[in-house]
């Protein structure tokens, strides 16, 4: 069965870190590009980042750069996201998405979605 | 920062036929991709490069292209495909990923 499954949510401090991870099953992982992507609660979906297959090439919504990393580890099957100095605005349920090609840019449609992992910044 | 524009709303009867826009100055050059995303679910991709459909998407489900805009289409809409359409694309430069603010579907 084609899976992902994100970890690593939960309730931080503003200012703080937290790291995500999403676990792949399914596929062949080293071949497809992932991304993250976010949904603050009652809001619109948000592209976050996007990595290639071979970890190249990565990008940034304008709103996290500077302070979240993304990566893989294709030894692994699991994609990361490294958010550092979180934001209230950062609050949102934090989706891991499979891109269909290899390069992350253009993205070519997110065709399996995890079930998301929950984060929320406050004090 | 780019946008993609979608209305809020759109409303149909169940057999009708429901059209959802997305608008945005790269679309000519950047392809579009639709998701449905129904309550406490995660989102599903319904078309890809403006017009293709995913394995399992069912037929009423098509995507077209005109210039500046793209459309979702839903033949002979059922109580079913109530949910949430979000459209996605790239910039210009395919440099980020962009989604359109999303257009909940209603089936009265």
């Amino acid at each position: 069965e084609v899976q992902l499954v994100e970890s690593g949510g939960g309730l931080v401090q503003p200012g703080r870190s937290l790291r995500l991870s999403c676990a792949a099953s399914g596929f062949t992982f080293d071949d497809y590009a992932m991304h993250w992507v976010r949904q603050a609660p009652g809001k619109g979906l948000e592209w976050v980042s996007g990595i290639s297959w071979n970890s190249g090439s990565t990008g940034y919504a304008d709103s996290v750069k500077g302070r979240f990393t993304i990566s893989r580890d294709n030894a692994k099957n699991s994609l990361y996201l490294q958010m550092n100095s979180l934001r209230a605005e950062d609050t949102a349920l934090y989706y891991c998405a499979k891109d269909q090609t290899y390069n992350w840019n253009p993205p070519e449609g997110f065709d399996i979605w995890g079930q998301g992992t929950m984060v929320t910044v406050s004090s | 920062s780019y946008e993609l524009t979608q209305p809020p709303s759109v409303s149909v009867s169940p057999g009708q036929t429901a059209r959802i826009t997305c608008s945005a100055d790269a679309l000519p050059k950047q392809y579009a991709y639709w998701y449905q995303q129904k309550p406490g679910q995660a989102p599903v991709l319904v078309i890809y490069k403006d017009s293709e459909r995913p394995s399992g998407i069912p037929e009423r489900f098509s995507g077209s292209s005109s210039g500046t805009t793209v459309t979702l289409t839903i033949s002979g809409v059922q109580a079913e495909d109530e949910a949430d359409y979000y459209c996605q694309s790239a910039d210009s430069s395919g440099t980020y990923a962009v989604f359109g603010g999303g257009t909940k579907l209603t089936v009265l």
